[in-house]
């Protein structure tokens, strides 16, 4: 079955510093892999995703995360941080099978 | 011109009841989904629909039926409302059927709250 661990529930960061988020998947073929962004009482929105090629995918907001086999990771990450980047990031993985399993969520707050 | 859209955006009400949460999607995608946000904030897969026809069915209580009266529209329906019922669900839609290999658009989301 696939799954998805973010192993950090909550980062601190401060405005202009750099961030990385990160995501282990486990699944047994070739992985799909998302990262999206959940900002207060919204819905998420896409910020990139990994279907194959290039193992560095960039997104919007600046953001890119970098698909590693070997570790199983998909890490996102940007180099210097907004303060309306703050919200919650889910990883997820998905199948050919229409399912889309997601990580715990990291909730991501910046400092001014 | 909202691509998803999800009514009511705030749901309170008693145990025993019954309730619906409506969702409709303007983006001419062909499967549409529900997910659970439970307190922890795991999202998880509840149902999907592709055309008006079941395709996912996680291990949901019967006392959620879902109805797809055509390809634009997905609606909860939710017998006997329990306390654990309460949660934020979210409303998706995706281009094809793969939707695990397809970005998925989702909607605004509806705070269930059950009391």
């Amino acid at each position: 079955a696939q799954s998805v661990t973010q192993p950090d529930i909550h980062i601190t960061v401060s405005e202009g510093a750099s961030l990385e988020l990160r995501c282990n998947y486990s699944y047994g073929a070739t992985p799909y892999l998302f990262w999206y962004v959940q900002s207060p009482g919204q819905g998420l929105q896409l910020l990139l995703k990994y279907f194959s090629g290039d193992t560095l995918v960039q997104g919007i907001k600046g953001f890119e995360a970098e698909f590693k086999r070997s570790q199983s990771s998909f890490n996102l990450r940007k180099p210097s941080v907004h303060w309306s980047d703050a919200a919650e990031y889910f990883c997820a993985v998905g199948s050919g099978y229409g399912k889309l399993t997601f990580g715990q969520g990291t909730i991501l707050t910046v400092h001014p | 011109d909202t691509a998803v859209s999800q009514t009511p955006k705030y749901l309170v009400t008693q145990m025993g009841n019954d309730k619906s949460i409506k969702c409709e999607q303007n983006l001419g995608h062909d499967t549409m989904y529900w997910y659970k946000q439970d307190s922890k904030k795991f999202l998880k897969i509840m149902f999907s629909y592709n055309n008006k026809e079941l395709i996912i069915n996680e291990t949901v209580p019967n006392r959620f039926s879902p109805k797809s009266p055509d390809k634009a529209h997905l609606n909860l329906h939710i017998n006997s409302l329990e306390l654990g019922d309460s949660a934020v669900y979210f409303c998706a839609s995706s281009l094809l059927a793969g939707g695990g290999t397809d970005t998925q658009y989702f909607g605004p989301g509806t705070r269930l709250t059950v009391l």
